[in-house]
């Protein structure tokens, strides 16, 4: 039974697309993240949700638009695709804003555009 | 900017070998935490250890924490062919008010040669 599981696995898409990663924790966490590795496996923090409250954004383009329908789901829709948008994203959960608490990570999609 | 700093970036041993990662990082934290990632999968938490530890042990896994050089060692005792993956530190970031996500290091590639 998968903690924390996303759709799809791998997306190829083309330049311009819209297109939309899906994320469910069920772990009852109350906290959620999207973060983004590149080729290098450089993980940055995208978006961090809270109770389907968004907390941060780290300067992220507007392009990248997540939604949180309840604090079990975090959705990731990126519009206009561009080639540097080429990736691993991965989501995540924790139990809740506390430290000291471990962050479970899904297994990623690994999305390529071109 | 990048909290954590491991070395070395890649890391190449025999099995039954001790392991050795570092990770450095800049500001005060409150815990340090290591992840495994093996190819194409996504993190998974190994250790935490809080700012007022010192050491801790799971496993044939050693962390210890010098929150005055602000660096910690990753130590895998015995390793195994099934520790090939890479190893990333992470420190909590405190930007909302909370714990809102942690920071990873550029990761130690550690291989394992039978």
């Amino acid at each position: 039974d998968t903690a924390v599981s996303q759709t799809p696995k791998y997306l190829v898409t083309q330049m311009g697309n819209d297109k939309s990663i899906k994320c469910e924790q069920n772990l009852g966490h109350d906290t959620m993240y999207w973060y983004k590795q590149d080729s290098k496996k450089f993980l940055k923090i995208m978006f961090s949700y809270n109770n389907k409250e968004l907390i941060i954004n780290e300067t992220v383009p507007n392009r990248f638009s997540p939604k949180s329908p309840d604090k079990a789901h975090l959705n990731l829709h990126i519009n206009s695709l561009e080639l540097g948008d080429s990736a691993v994203y991965f989501c995540a959960s924790r139990r809740d804003r506390a430290a000291n608490t471990e962050a479970f990570f899904g297994q990623g999609t690994r999305l390529t555009v071109v | 900017s990048q909290q954590g700093e491991e070395d070395p970036q890649a890391l190449s041993i025999q099995e039954g070998e001790n392991a050795t990662m570092n990770c450095s990082y800049k500001t005060s934290i409150n815990n340090l935490q290591w992840y495994r990632q093996n190819s194409g999968r996504g993190l998974v938490h190994l250790i935490l250890i809080r700012s007022n530890e010192r050491e801790k042990h799971s496993g044939r896994l050693r962390v210890t924490l010098d929150t005055s050089k602000k660096s910690s060692s990753l130590l895998i005792t015995a390793s195994r062919a099934a520790d090939t993956a890479s190893y990333f530190c992470a420190t909590d970031s405190y930007i909302g008010g909370g714990a809102d996500g942690l920071t990873f290091g550029k990761g130690t590639h550690l291989i394992i040669q039978p």
